[in-house]
Order: C-alpha cells, then sequence, then structure tokens
C-alpha cells in the first residue's frame, strides 16, 4: 500500500551496528506496528503505538526500541545487531472502527546481519 | 485471542473458483475474522473482513458459518496473480492484536 513507506527497503549490516528502519504512513492513523517475519513463518508484533504517547511492547520486543516522532512516523532501531535479527520487517498502521480494525501494511524492509 | 486452523498448502485451477478453509472454534462473540494475503515477500494485503454475515467485495467473498466456528474464503475465478499465502485472522474491534499462523499457500496452476 503506497499509503504506508518503508526506508530503507533492503539492508546488510554487520553484527553489533546500529540501524534504524523507518516508518512513514498518509494514511492519518494514529495506531502504528512494527513486525517482523521470518522464512516460512507469520509475522510477530514487535512493538506498537497507539499515538505519539503511548508505545507498547509487542510479543518479541527484545532487542529492539522505537521511536514515534509524529503521527505519521515510527521507527525501530536495532541498537546492536546481531544475525538472528535477519528477517523481513513490516510496519503496519490501523485505525479502530466499530466495524473492526483493519491493518494496512507497508512494503516490508529486507534485513541482512553478517 | 482465538486461534485459526488452516490447510498449509492448495492448488487451484486458473479460473476457477478457489475456497480457502479456515477454523477458529474458539473465537468470541466480539470477534471479526480477516483475512490476507501475502504475494512473494510484500506486505500482506487485506482482503475482507467480517463478523457474522457473509460479506462480498471486489476481490472475494467471505462465508462464515452460522456457528461462526468457520469460515471460507472465496476467490471466483481465481488467476496466476492470486498465487498467495492467504491468513485467516480472528481479532477484537478496537484491539491492536493480530496472531498470524503459517497461512494457505495457494498455487494457481495455468
Amino acid at each position: 500500500d503506497a499509503d504506508v513507506t518503508q526506508t530503507p527497503r533492503n539492508r546488510i549490516t554487520k553484527t553489533g551496528k546500529r540501524i534504524m528502519l523507518e516508518c512513514s504512513q498518509t494514511k492519518g492513523h494514529d495506531r502504528m506496528y512494527w513486525y517482523r517475519q521470518d522464512p516460512g513463518l507469520g509475522l510477530r508484533l514487535i512493538y506498537y503505538s497507539f499515538d505519539v504517547k503511548d508505545i507498547n511492547k509487542g510479543e518479541i520486543s527484545d532487542g529492539y526500541s522505537v521511536s514515534r516522532q509524529a503521527q505519521a512516523k515510527f521507527s525501530l532501531s536495532l541498537e546492536s545487531a546481531i544475525p538472528n535479527q535477519t528477517a523481513l520487517y513490516f510496519c503496519a498502521t490501523s485505525d479502530p472502527t466499530t466495524g473492526g480494525e483493519t491493518q494496512y501494511f507497508g512494503p516490508g524492509t529486507r534485513l541482512l546481519v553478517l | 485471542d482465538a486461534k485459526t486452523t488452516q490447510p498449509p498448502s492448495m492448488d487451484c485451477a486458473e479460473g476457477r473458483a478457489a475456497n480457502l478453509p479456515c477454523n477458529h472454534s474458539t473465537i468470541s462473540g466480539n470477534e471479526y475474522v480477516y483475512w490476507y494475503r501475502q504475494i512473494h515477500s510484500q506486505g500482506p494485503q487485506y482482503i475482507i473482513h467480517g463478523l457474522k454475515n457473509n460479506e462480498t467485495n471486489e476481490m472475494a467473498s467471505l462465508i462464515i458459518t452460522e456457528d461462526r466456528k468457520s469460515s471460507t474464503l472465496i476467490l471466483p475465478h481465481a488467476t496466476l496473480r492470486d498465487t498467495a499465502v492467504y491468513y485467516c485472522i480472528v481479532t477484537t474491534s478496537g484491539t491492536y492484536k493480530y496472531i498470524f499462523g503459517t497461512g494457505t499457500r495457494l498455487k494457481v496452476l495455468a
């Protein structure tokens, strides 16, 4: 969905390096999410944010941190990258409604940690 | 949160209807059934969702059984571009929780 963009799309880094993945959205949604996907598996939630001042840990937050700079921007950082953080990373947004809560996903960032 | 069970893979001939089943026997009254698909390693794409009634949009139809313990996503005329992994997710309105399983890998055959 072009309304949710992620940069970079591909990244190779070395063990121990700090890296940041960025997500921007033009959908005007308050809620934003970071997921990771390992080969052959479904997505798992890393962090989520319901608004600029509300950030919460998800299922697998160890080794990650996030920053919500504005309603439209949500960044994921790996403080000291390790090889088992090699994965696909997706950002998503949602707008809770009475008819469910549809999440809209970005195109993903493929991260390789050597 | 209710869990879902889907077959790991299915094949469908191009032009035929693809019927993808999902079991969610522990679903509660306020939980919605959502369907997404992921083509190659792209971001999951929303398809359709429903609570109790059957739903239809330009992409697909969603049939939910009366007891709501299972559902079927129907792609009426599958094309090669529908080849993807399809995820069935059960979630409560207003909650962030999407629990992704391993989905069904649909292969549309020419």
